[in-house]
């Protein structure tokens, strides 16, 4: 199992530019995540799925958009960057959310918008 | 949510073992306490959790208060390899939709 992947490793956006972060899960889970972890901080959750076709938001969505068309894949959309976005972003899985399950996280993405 | 307290650093040494504190005054008595590390420049990674007794696994021991007011995750042997940002964190009992919440963490360094 590759567990949770996520590409790019890095990228520089301009300030106003789109782009996707990209993740993919192999391991049958239904549930997936993004977190964003701006320096010396915790992780902060964005967007969350609980299924195919089914998003729903978390602690600080604003200025980001998540789309959920397979089991495997859950994307994170940017729309006109900004510097409050210069961050590292971390997706993540687990079954079913359930308190008692670990999650797994990917490497993460460090994005930097200039 | 029932929120943690951690020292923000911790310092130990190499081959020693570690005892690393968590405060939750607020937990509800359905809330399990987990652990996850961060290496540097790496995805959190999960460690242990526990609700109400000791566990123990291949990468450390969780020691849980009587009144599970706090806990302590303790490293047997600390190695290099284990300087990390170490989280404790309540997630709130849910049979789905259950949230891990990130505080700061404690940031452990091990001295060779």
């Amino acid at each position: 199992n590759a567990g949770v992947t996520q590409t790019p490793k890095f990228r520089i956006l301009k300030i106003g530019q789109s782009m996707t972060l990209q993740c993919t899960q192999d391991m049958n889970h239904n549930y997936m995540y993004w977190y964003r972890q701006d320096p010396g901080m915790g992780l902060k959750l964005i967007y969350y799925s609980v299924g195919a076709g089914i998003t729903d938001k978390g602690e600080v969505p604003n200025g980001y958009n998540v789309s959920r068309s397979t089991t495997e894949d859950f994307p994170l959309r940017l729309e006109l960057a900004a510097p409050s976005q210069t961050s590292v972003y971390f997706c993540a899985s687990d079954w079913e959310g359930v308190s008692y399950n670990e999650q797994f996280f990917g490497p993460g993405t460090r994005l930097t918008v200039l | 949510d029932a929120k943690t307290t951690q020292p923000n650093s911790m310092e130990s040494n190499e081959e020693e073992p570690v005892h690393l504190p968590c405060n939750h005054s607020t937990i509800s008595g359905t809330d399990y306490i987990h652990w996850y590390r961060q290496l540097p420049s790496q995805g959190p990674e999960y460690v242990i959790h526990g609700l109400t007794s000791n566990v123990n696994n291949r990468m450390a021991s969780l020691a849980i208060a009587e009144d599970r007011k706090s806990s302590t995750l303790i490293l047997h042997r600390a190695t290099l390899r284990d300087a990390a940002v170490y989280y404790c964190i309540l997630r709130k009992y849910e049979t789905s939709g259950s949230r891990l919440t990130f505080g700061e963490g404690t940031q452990l360094t091990v001295n060779p």
